[in-house]
């Protein structure tokens, strides 16, 4: 593994149904991200994680829920799914703090809620 | 709120020509923005980064500029390539909450 990885690429979900996205890195970086990018919006904050055994809601956190048992990992989870859930959804780690905070981000997972 | 603006939504170019994408932002004060780009299908990849101190930055083909008292940057790509062609976003970090707001893009296109 080299960077950030995501899991699925892609998913195709029924309305209701509980999904976990799964993100991993390995560069050691602390703080990490979850995002969702939708059509014609910039990317919104869902939750984030300091470090590890901490966690923070971001801007649109309603319906999702993350964990940060270590490090490395940091799921996302959608409780039951909704079709507003259809979205673009980054993860990212960052380096650094304050003024020098660089954010790695993974490829995405496009989900579609139906 | 916050706000991060890029102009144009979207640009058109042909190979080899220079472009210039805009971002003004309201966030105050700030610790750093952020030039991302941002391939079809893939995630964002940093450009540049600049504090309040820095005035340019450049990263290749890219250079980045800043104003902070008109709170204004932007991104000039030279001699524009065909790989060129993704969104280009840009990242403002509040110092206070320690977040960062993303402006939508500028979804730029390189023809041959």
């Amino acid at each position: 593994i080299a960077g950030i990885t995501q899991a699925p690429t892609s998913q195709i979900l029924a309305a209701g149904r509980r999904m976990t996205l799964r993100c991993t890195q390995d560069m050691r970086h602390n703080a990490m991200y979850w995002y969702r990018q939708d059509l014609g919006l910039g990317l919104r904050l869902i939750h984030y994680s300091n470090t590890a055994g901490t966690t923070g809601k971001g801007e649109v956190p309603d319906g999702y829920s993350v964990s940060r048992a270590n490090t490395d990992d940091f799921p996302l989870t959608l409780a039951s799914a909704v079709p507003s859930q259809t979205s673009v959804y980054f993860c990212a780690s960052s380096v650094g703090q304050g003024d020098q905070e660089t954010q790695y981000f993974g490829p995405g997972t496009r989900l579609l809620v139906l | 709120k916050n706000q991060v603006e890029q102009s144009p939504q979207s640009l058109i170019i042909l190979e080899g020509k220079n472009c210039t994408l805009q971002c003004n932002y309201t966030v105050s004060p700030f610790s750093n923005l952020r030039w991302y780009k941002q391939d079809t299908g893939r995630g964002p990849v940093s450009l540049t980064i600049m504090t309040f101190s820095e005035n340019t930055k450049s990263n290749g083909r890219y250079t980045a500029t800043l104003d902070a008292d008109t709170k204004q940057s932007s991104l000039h790509i030279t001699a524009s390539q065909l790989s060129d062609s993704a969104s280009y976003i840009c990242v403002v970090r509040d110092t206070n909450a320690g977040k960062s707001t993303f402006g939508d893009g500028t979804t730029l296109t390189v023809k041959p």
